[in-house]
């Protein structure tokens, strides 16, 4: 079935730092792929998502491209701030008739001022 | 719009209790689900359905119940409360497979 291997964390970054965190998937078929946010307390949100191979997803400066044939959807980010910290969690569903949303074990930004 | 509602917030419970989690959505999403959030292991997968009267089940279904007899509702049940039961649970909801899930604030349950 389909899986997601998610860079561990945590991660700690001063503010304006280059934001990376690795996401590889395994699926059959064409997946879609997606980047949920997770605040303190609270429950996740989408922050960016791809359909097809080559998309590149972007929301609030984050950026991740749908590169199938390395299977990777990398979050990006090119000066954090100190409101970016959370969980963020890479998912994908989809392909070859598996229609649940699988995630990543999600990995944990704290960015210092 | 309301979204997601999920109720209790908070919810503690002795070993062999039962309880049912309610999850409410108004969007008229098909696909809906239910996750438990454990520290260092993401979110997994408990139950799912693709619409009403059709649910599976997810990585770690035991000890779980669902049933989904209007497009709206899709309630948790836990037959027989464990310790191990004692986690964050949310639940999801989709219009389609390959579209923005839409999360409730969950529920955070303690087995005592």
């Amino acid at each position: 079935g389909n899986s997601v291997t998610q860079m561990e964390g945590p991660v700690t970054l001063s503010e304006e730092a280059f934001l990376t965190i690795n996401c590889t998937y395994t699926a059959t078929g064409y997946p879609s792929l997606f980047w949920y946010v997770q605040y303190p307390g609270e429950g996740l949100q989408l922050l960016l998502k791809a359909t097809k191979a080559d998309d590149k997803g972007s929301n609030k400066g984050f950026e991740a491209t749908y590169r199938k044939e390395t299977t990777s959807f990398h979050l990006e980010k090119g000066s954090v701030q100190v409101s970016d910290s959370a969980v963020y969690f890479c998912a994908l569903s989809g392909g070859s008739n598996d229609y649940k949303l699988s995630f990543g074990a999600g990995t944990t930004v704290t960015v210092r001022a | 719009n309301a979204g997601v509602t999920q109720t209790p917030k908070f919810q503690v419970l002795k070993t062999g209790q039962s309880m049912t989690l309610q999850c409410a959505q108004d969007m008229n999403h098909e696909y809906m689900s239910w996750y438990r959030q454990d520290p260092g292991m993401g979110l997994r997968l408990i139950h799912y359905s693709v619409g009403a009267g059709i649910t599976d089940q997810g990585e770690v279904p035991n000890g779980y119940n669902v049933s989904r007899s209007t497009t709206e509702d899709f309630p948790l049940r836990l037959l027989s409360a464990a310790p191990s039961q004692t986690s964050v649970y949310f639940c999801a909801s989709r219009p389609n497979w390959n579209t923005e899930a839409f999360f409730g604030q969950g529920t955070r349950l303690t087995v005592v």
